[in-house]
């Protein structure tokens, strides 16, 4: 089986630096996901780790290690459009579906 | 754009009736994946499928049947309702290799 640990609610300032983490337990990995999610609107797809390291992206980076099962989405100058639901998400297979953490809260506040 | 969309939006209905959601794309993907979103329990899959008529059970698939006649549709359908079914129900692409999904805009239904 496959399980995702991700912090439930995170609190972050207008301007700030948020980091997002996510832990992993699976038979097998193949790589690492983020997706934003606004109420009421669909997830969006943020950024992707297969292997090692930092994935940047504007604002957002993305960082795996694999040795460890663990990953961060790290958001930097917060804007309050940023407030939503963050999912990290594995793939245990090239073929097998997205197995999605609970979602992380981050309220942005002035 | 993925060019993916469902139907219907919104939908409310009573216990033990049966329901049919619709999952239709444009962009002729092999893969693709029926969600459903609870608070407190994130995403959790209920069947997805690899081509047409191909397809496989997901976490939470109990309650749920899945068809794929076309490339382009792929149904969700509650035999007989009940009010644990009521959910968001997300649709999903996959596009490429990497762990990207595209996402309908979801269903919201209601089992009363």
């Amino acid at each position: 089986g496959q399980s995702l640990e991700q912090p439930s609610e995170v609190t972050a300032v207008e301007g700030a630096i948020v980091q997002i983490n996510c832990t992993y337990q699976t038979s097998g990995f193949y790589g690492l996901s983020w997706y934003q999610q606004h109420d009421g609107g669909a997830p969006t797809f943020l950024s992707y780790n297969a292997l090692d390291g930092l994935e940047e992206t504007g604002r957002f980076s993305s960082f795996l290690s694999r040795s460890d099962s663990y990953g961060y989405l790290l958001l930097q100058e917060l804007q309050m459009k940023d407030s939503a639901s963050y999912f990290c998400a594995v793939r245990a297979s090239g073929n097998t579906p997205l197995v999605f953490g609970k979602g992380t809260r981050l309220s942005v506040i002035a | 754009d993925a060019g993916i969309t469902q139907s219907p939006r919104h939908k409310v209905t009573e216990t033990g009736t049966p329901v049919t959601l619709r999952c239709h794309q444009t962009e002729n993907h092999r893969y693709m994946y029926w969600y459903r979103q609870d608070p407190g329990h994130g995403l959790r899959l209920i069947h997805y499928s690899y081509g047409v008529k191909d397809t496989d059970k997901g976490e939470v698939s109990d309650g749920y049947s899945v068809s794929r006649s076309k490339t382009e549709d792929f149904l969700l359908t509650l035999e007989s309702a009940t009010s644990s079914q009521t959910s968001v129900y997300f649709c999903a692409i996959k596009p490429g290799d990497t762990g990207e999904l595209f996402f309908g805009e979801g269903s919201r239904l209601t089992v009363l």
